[in-house]
């Protein structure tokens, strides 16, 4: 079954635009979720939450996260054409030191 | 800055053969990982492997499959046999902690023909 449920599937912009991408999720028991960027090959590393409702801030970016509700958000700001990538997130599983992908948000930021 | 490296960035094979895949994490890091992602479909966890055993595998990672850390900087995946399903790209990463935060390879790209 599908731990991970991202929404939405592909979202298109404009340059300038504010985006959420968001991210729900069936692992109770976890102990961090991991944001990636994933433009043409690996996964880059964005953000990892442990906490809930502390938001961490990378430049444009933030994210924060929801243990009670069991979601997270991915906030980007002013958006540029070089944000256009895949985002993943990937809840995690301390007991067996594994981690959910979602299938991810594909995001087109045009100019 | 340290990264994760995976060679070879391609590599071609005929159905039945052995290939090993190699990765070497970052060199402070404990926990490694194998994922593979077929051509338009999510990242898929294969296995981790931690303090030279294997931590969780999933249902994919089964019999034909196998992973080793040879010496003190490679983790390297062995596929037995392979099969025309096998293809896609694989990618190693490794983390310093548990449940941490993971840092992915460029990835190796199998095409089983």
């Amino acid at each position: 079954e599908d731990k991970v449920v991202q929404s939405p599937l592909s979202l298109v912009v404009h340059e300038g635009d504010t985006v959420t991408l968001n991210c729900s999720y069936e692992v109770t028991n976890f102990r961090s979720l991991l944001w990636y960027k994933q433009e043409k090959k690996a996964p880059t590393f964005l953000f990892m939450l442990t906490s809930s409702g502390i938001e961490k801030k990378s430049g444009r970016l933030s994210s924060i996260l929801d243990k009670k509700e069991l979601f997270s958000i991915l906030n980007i700001t002013a958006t540029q054409t070089g944000d256009s990538a895949v985002y993943l997130c990937a809840p995690g599983d301390p007991n067996f030191n594994k981690f959910y992908f979602g299938s991810g948000t594909k995001l087109n930021v045009k100019p | 800055e340290p990264e994760v490296t995976q060679t070879p960035s391609h590599q071609v094979t005929q159905m039945g053969q052995e290939v090993i895949l190699r990765c070497v994490p970052i060199s402070n890091h404990l926990y490694f990982y194998w994922y593979r992602q077929i051509l338009g479909q999510k990242v898929e966890f294969l296995v981790s492997f931690y303090n030279n055993e294997i931590s969780e595998k999933s249902e994919i990672f089964d019999d034909q499959f196998s992973v080793e850390r040879p010496d003190g900087s490679n983790f390297t995946l062995k596929i037995r046999s392979t099969k025309l399903e096998d293809s896609a790209m694989y990618f190693c990463a490794s983390s310093v902690r548990a449940a941490g935060e993971q840092y992915f390879g460029p990835g190796t790209r199998l095409t089983v023909t």
